[in-house]
């Protein structure tokens, strides 16, 4: 009965390759987020959908492309990894903005 | 602009003692105000929002709107309250994201 899930966990890529990082939420919210937390757990939005529509995007590399194929799912696509780019990418959804956020397992991408 | 300011990144208490875990905002608005939690290599969860005033897991936070804080209380610490907890804050009108302070680790030591 996983709210938010994601996949994969754990990524472990060399540095160069394109990769991508599923999520999925069964909550009929209508908003979704992409966050990334750093080595010092720091914790920075990078993009929100609503209903399929990008409504937030931060300063982000052009290398990260999100895609909403539905309001239920959020995928990431990461392009060209750096090794900058390890860190933990937690999806989240939400059914309002500004309302409560219920934030996915997360998923540990290494770049080496 | 957003900001959520929580000045200790470390906080290292004795179980029984009380805790309390700092968090400043700066909004020009009405904001919502939350925390977060994140047990070991877990994900997120919320632990209270102030406008549901309520205690969880014997934590509470009061807003203070004249000193723009919403600091985190436990009158005696558990060992299972060791996590990194986040204060996070919310506009109200319009499409609003989250913003995090950058955590404070809790350790609770026996």
């Amino acid at each position: 009965d996983t709210a938010v899930s994601q996949t994969p966990k754990y990524l472990v890529t060399q540095m160069g390759n394109d990769k991508s990082i599923k999520c999925e939420q069964n909550l009929g919210h209508d908003t979704m987020y992409w966050y990334k937390q750093d080595s010092k757990k720091f914790l920075k939005i990078m993009f929100s959908y609503n209903n399929k529509e990008l409504i937030i995007n931060e300063t982000v590399p052009n290398r990260f492309s999100p895609k909403s194929p539905d309001k239920a799912h959020l995928n990431l696509h990461i392009n060209s990894l750096e090794l900058g780019d390890s860190a933990v990418y937690f999806c989240a959804s939400s059914g309002h903005s500004g309302n409560t956020i219920y934030f996915g397992e997360g998923s540990w991408l290494t770049v080496v | 602009a957003q900001r959520v300011t929580q000045p200790e990144k470390l906080l290292s208490v004795f179980k029984g003692a009380p805790v309390e875990l700092k968090c400043n905002y700066s909004y020009s608005g009405s904001p919502e105000l939350f925390w977060y939690v994140q047990y070991s290599r877990q994900r997120l969860q919320l632990l209270l929002r102030h406008i549901s005033r309520e205690s969880i897991k014997g934590f509470t936070a009061d807003l203070n709107k004249g000193e723009t804080s919403f600091h985190l209380k436990k009158p005696f610490a558990q060992e299972e309250d060791s996590a990194m907890y986040y204060c996070a804050l919310s506009g109200t009108s319009g499409f609003q994201k989250l913003v995090f302070g950058t955590g404070t680790r809790l350790l609770v030591s026996p």
